[in-house]
């Protein structure tokens, strides 16, 4: 059975940092493409960033650009997300979320989220 | 560029059928997209991959009551026999070379 579960977030003030891990069991994470995925409070789905299975090609959105660092450790079956200059904005639950061998970027699978709340 | 776009809400009695739609955006109608259920809450769950051509897959255990069909740019989701739990959000999404995931806005779907 696959499960994917987050954990890392909390409160941090604007500016700061972060980092959000995502446990995979049930399937071996290196082989597929991951991705994150936020939810602002009472908003929709917005895609943040991805890696591309069997490599390490990384994407990100434009809103997280630069600030935002995807990765994954092999040996432990953990996909991450570091995030720097954290913004009032970037207030959301977080998803990780997994997609198929296909090479589709279908999201198949997804965690059940970890909210970083950014705030002074 | 390759917008989804939903209407906000939806309604339907229990027990009636629902039919949910999302528009792919101009170029782009042959893409496949998948429907995702998220209950007040709750993370989302993958209910279905929808091709343009009207082949099919579900995720794990998701009942025969939830159906997919296309018309044109247009995908649908039809949800049959509708239960409490039925209701929540309903998100498409699609994928694209250099634009990986995009998701429609969601509906929000009331069930009286």
């Amino acid at each position: 059975e696959v499960q994917l579960l987050e954990s890392g977030g909390g409160l941090v003030q604007p500016g700061g940092s972060l980092r959000l891990s995502c446990a995979a069991s049930g399937f071996t994470l290196s082989s597929y493409a991951m991705s994150w995925v936020r939810q602002a409070p009472g908003k929709g789905l917005e895609w943040v960033s991805g890696i591309r299975g069997g490599g390490d090609s990384t994407y990100y959105a434009g809103s997280v650009k630069g600030r935002f660092t995807i990765s994954r450790d092999n040996s432990k079956n953990t996909l991450y997300l570091r995030m720097n200059s954290l913004r009032a904005e970037d207030t959301a639950v977080y998803y990780c979320a997994s997609h198929p061998a296909t090479g589709q970027w279908l999201v198949d699978y997804w965690g059940q989220g970890t909210l970083v709340t950014v705030s002074s | 560029q390759l917008v989804l776009t939903q209407s906000p809400s939806a309604s339907a009695s229990l027990g009636a059928s629902v039919k949910l739609t999302c528009t792919l955006s101009s170029g782009h109608s042959s893409y496949a997209i998948a429907w995702h259920q998220q209950q007040p809450e709750k993370g989302p769950r993958y209910l279905m991959k929808f091709n343009s051509d009207g082949s099919h897959s579900k995720g794990d255990g998701i009942p025969d009551r939830f159906s997919g069909s296309s018309s044109g740019a247009e995908r649908y989701l039809t949800i049959s026999s509708l239960q409490s739990e039925d209701e929540a959000d309903y998100y498409c999404q699609t994928w694209g070379t250099g634009i990986h995931v995009v998701f429609g806005g969601g509906t929000k779907l009331t069930v009286l």
